[in-house]
This record gives structure tokens, C-alpha cells and sequence, in this order.
């Protein structure tokens, strides 16, 4: 099974500020990665597929790269709607697995 | 723009039946482009798909090991809705249950999930 570890657990990120998101996968899943936005009582909503592209209506402020074992999701400046939980998703192989997380609370 | 409205009790006691409906507007359970998946949420366990259902002239059926002996997914093209049935539940089935959607492009599917239904916690206890 292939291992998502996210990191940081919580990133305290000012409005307006620079957010940076790390997830690594234990071994490599090409670019068959995926990004999602959880807020709290709400499902996970798709942000970014294919590593790097944005899903219907996700707004250009968020950003995907990365490909083998290392990815980044960056939010180039925060908005007040997007303190929230952010998971990675690999779907290069069985079983499809999740990171943990990475909570983007307000500094 | 597709729509998933879950339903189901939010308790069920330890070795019963955990049952739980996903009713899909905008799209067909039987389309051909499309799998209706289960997806659970727990602290202790995260994010955990369960399985799938998806229509290619006859009707198909992915599990995941860890729950493959206790569950079912059926579609009803009469209500066009997902069932999801686990048995023998314990505390450790206790989580939030989506539905969600997957889309085949070409011969594959995505495996990514777009869009989830609303969630529905579900709590094994007697």
C-alpha cells in the first residue's frame, strides 16, 4: 500500500499570505495525484487532479506541481474561505490512499 | 451540475447492519461514463474508500480488502440511487460515509472523486 504522508500537520498562514502545502508518497505514483479542500461538516471538495490541474471552478490562486513522490499544493494568497483541511489523494495504484492532512488555520 | 443526497441512520448497534443511500441528480447510476463510490472518514482510520458500482452493459463491483467480506453496493435504476450495506459492524466501522463520484475516461477510470455527497456519520453502539 502506498503511504501519503502530509506535512506540515497546521500551517498558521496570515489572510493575504503565501501557503504552501507538502505531501509524499512512499513510493512513486507518476502524476496520479489529487488535492481536495475539506471544511468543517462539509465533504471533501476536488481542487487539483493529474497533479496540476485545477478541477471545474477552482479558482487560479490554488496550484498543484510536483510528480513521482513529491508534491506541493500552493495558495498564492489566502482568502478567508480557504482556512480549511487540505488531503492528498494517490490513484496511481490499489489500494487508493489519502494523506492525513494539513489543517490552514488563520495566524 | 450533479448533485448526491445521502440518507441512512446515524446509529446502528455493534454486529447489525449498517445501510445508507446516495440519491444522484444530474447524472444516471447507470451511465456508462460514471462509478458511485463509497468513501468513510474516521479520526483513527482517515479517509478510507470502500467500494464501487458502475454500469458497462451489465452491472460491476470493486471492493476493498479490508471491508470485502462484509459489503454490498447495489444500484436502483427505479429511484436512481447507490446503496451501501456493511455487516457486522463494530466500533471501529463508526465513521462519516460519502458517496462520491468517479468518471471513466477512455478505458480508465480517474479514480479521483468529484463530486461527494453531504456525509452522513454513522455510529456503531449499542
Amino acid at each position: 500500500e502506498i503511504v501519503m504522508t502530509q506535512s506540515p500537520a497546521t500551517l498558521s498562514v496570515s489572510p493575504g499570505e503565501r501557503a504552501t502545502l507538502s505531501c509524499r508518497a512512499s513510493q512513486s505514483v507518476s502524476s496520479n495525484l489529487a488535492w481536495y479542500q475539506q471544511k468543517p461538516g462539509q465533504a471533501p471538495r476536488l481542487l487539483i487532479y493529474g497533479a496540476s490541474t485545477r478541477a471545474t471552478g477552482i479558482p487560479a490562486r490554488f496550484s498543484g506541481s510536483g510528480s513521482g513522490t513529491e508534491f506541493t499544493l500552493t495558495i498564492s494568497s489566502l482568502q478567508s474561505e480557504d482556512f480549511a483541511v487540505y488531503f492528498c489523494q494517490q490513484y496511481n495504484d490499489w489500494p487508493l490512499t489519502f494523506g492525513g492532512g494539513t489543517k490552514v488555520e488563520i495566524k | 451540475q450533479v448533485q448526491l443526497l445521502q440518507s441512512g441512520p446515524g446509529l446502528v448497534k455493534p454486529s447489525q447492519t449498517l445501510s445508507l443511500t446516495c440519491a444522484i441528480a444530474g447524472d444516471s447510476v447507470s451511465s456508462n461514463s460514471a462509478a458511485w463510490n463509497w468513501i468513510r472518514q474516521s479520526p483513527s482510520r482517515g479517509l478510507e474508500w470502500l467500494g464501487r458500482t458502475y454500469y458497462r452493459s451489465k452491472w460491476y463491483n470493486d471492493y476493498a480488502v479490508s471491508v470485502k467480506s462484509r459489503i454490498t453496493i447495489n444500484p436502483d435504476t427505479s429511484v436512481n440511487q447507490v446503496s451501501l450495506q456493511l455487516n457486522s459492524v463494530t466500533a471501529e466501522d463508526t465513521a462519516v460515509y460519502y458517496c462520491a463520484r468517479d468518471l471513466e475516461r477512455g478505458t480508465y477510470f480517474e479514480n479521483w472523486f468529484d463530486p461527494w455527497g453531504q456525509g452522513t456519520l454513522v455510529t456503531v453502539s449499542s
